[in-house]
């Protein structure tokens, strides 16, 4: 079992639709988790980091987790075509090992 | 640009060479962290500093790889007698005091080696 797992995709959404993407891990002792966008060629940005369970909202981002479930999201309202990209989960425990997911490829068509 | 740079940017190489990379993180991060990211994969953790001190090292790191960070500022990752399946993305991250601080990463320097 991988420690951190995501649907590889493509999540295919249209404008302006909201994508939704999932992550579950493994380690129930997690305590930080992230969301990297990254485009193709470059290096992953940070959009989101929540470490308490429920909803964390930041314009049209928001991240969610359930540590009971070991599952966290990453919900992306009023898509847009300069969203498509790919996006890591990535959980951190312990304090200093960060493991990040293979990723989900989102297109947004216009 | 999150200003952590590294260099060189693309490295082209034979099989059996060996190369060095170099990060230079935010000035004010402690925390240093290297990678390796293939096609269609996540970044993989390879080693972390805290200032100077290597504190963590993947056991999937063969004794071909070694980092080093000489007065906690820049790190060089090095890869001795490399091989075509060390063909990669290596990203250096770096991030502040505390543990849950948001990593930055660099650019990265794609290897690939013939």
């Amino acid at each position: 079992q991988k420690e951190v797992e995501q649907n590889s995709g493509p999540l295919s959404v249209p404008e302006g639709a909201i994508a939704s993407l999932n992550c579950t891990y493994s380690d129930r002792g997690s305590q930080s988790f992230f969301w990297y966008r990254q485009y193709s060629g470059k290096s992953p940005e940070l959009i989101m980091f929540i470490y308490s369970n429920g909803d964390k909202e930041d314009g049209r981002f928001t991240a969610q987790l359930n540590k009971a479930s070991q599952y966290v999201s990453l919900l992306i309202r009023d898509s847009q075509p300069s969203d498509s990209a790919t996006y890591l989960c990535a959980v951190t425990a312990g304090g200093f090992k960060t493991i990040f997911g293979a990723g989900t490829r989102l297109f947004v068509k216009a | 640009d999150t200003g952590v740079s590294q260099d060189p940017r693309h490295k082209i190489t034979k099989r059996g060479q060996n190369v060095t990379f170099r990060c230079d993180p935010i000035s004010e991060h402690n925390r240093l962290y290297w990678y390796r990211q293939t096609l269609g994969q996540g970044p993989e953790f390879l080693t972390y500093f805290q200032n100077e001190a290597q504190l963590e090292k993947s056991r999937l790191l063969s004794d071909r790889f070694s980092a080093e960070r000489p007065k906690g500022s820049f790190s060089t990752l090095e890869i001795q007698r490399t091989e075509q399946g060390d063909s990669a993305m290596y990203l250096c991250a770096t991030s502040g005091e505390a543990s849950t601080d948001t990593q930055y990463f660099g650019p990265g320097t794609r290897l690939t080696v013939l």
